[in-house]
């Protein structure tokens, strides 16, 4: 096991609504990301949370938002549920590093369901 | 824009066989971290296996090892001694230098046979 946990592990919502998934990180590690992952698809990238701050973001609109705090556990919300944000949510921590080296452990998932 | 590609969908291998995965990737950063993630059905991706584009010898970790090829920008996953419990979803993964995000591929489904 990873040390990263995530919550709910399932959720159903219906469009419009709005959503918070919880992540939290692997001991020792500052830096937490999100993704998404449709069905019978790879994970998209959402963003990155470094030191509380956003650091870096995907190709999501901006009703995907996201919290980190100082024990570096994080949330990802998301605003005005559509159909198509029915998906796996992924959380993932790695310790940042220089090069290219620095390997992301990903928790559970939520599995989100939008009606 | 980095892209990467795994053309296998889906993979079958007999228990004790080795399998190859196949990835492609594309960028023009010379410098960039190549991974391999394992899916089971729970969900949870676990990290495998890690190539810099600068290492001299291909990565190994156990029974998993990554056959890397520079020029041909392929970055394939080999398995030796299959076991059952190798069936699962798997990703490869690049991240590019000076970039926070992973970008996967689209996943090889393998199956291990008895």
């Amino acid at each position: 096991e990873t040390g990263v946990t995530q919550s709910p592990t399932h959720l159903i919502k219906t469009r419009g609504q709005q959503v918070t998934l919880r992540c939290s990180s692997q001991s020792g590690h500052n830096t937490v990301s999100w993704y998404q992952q449709a069905l019978g698809q790879g994970p998209q990238f959402i963003f990155q949370y470094y030191r509380e701050e956003e650091n870096g973001r995907g190709n999501f609109p901006p009703r995907f938002s996201g919290l980190q705090f100082p024990n570096y556990s994080s949330e990802l919300n998301v605003n005005a549920l559509e159909l198509d944000d029915s998906a796996l949510y992924l959380c993932a921590s790695s310790l940042r590093s220089s090069g290219g080296k620095e390997t992301q452990y990903f928790g559970p998932g939520t599995r989100l369901l939008v009606l | 824009a980095q892209k990467i590609t795994q053309t296998q969908p889906g993979m079958f291998v007999q228990e004790k066989e080795a399998v190859t995965l196949d990835c492609t990737y594309d960028t023009s950063d010379p410098s960039y971290g190549l991974f391999w993630y394992k899916q089971p059905s729970s969900g949870e991706m676990i990290f495998l296996i890690y190539q810099g584009s600068y290492d001299q010898q291909n990565a190994t970790e156990g029974r998993y090892s990554l056959n890397f090829q520079k020029a041909r920008k392929s970055a394939n996953l080999v398995i030796s001694a299959s076991q059952l419990g190798d069936s699962a979803m798997y990703f490869c993964a690049m991240r590019p230098p000076g970039s926070n995000q992973f970008y996967f591929g689209t996943g090889t489904s393998l199956t291990v046979i008895p």
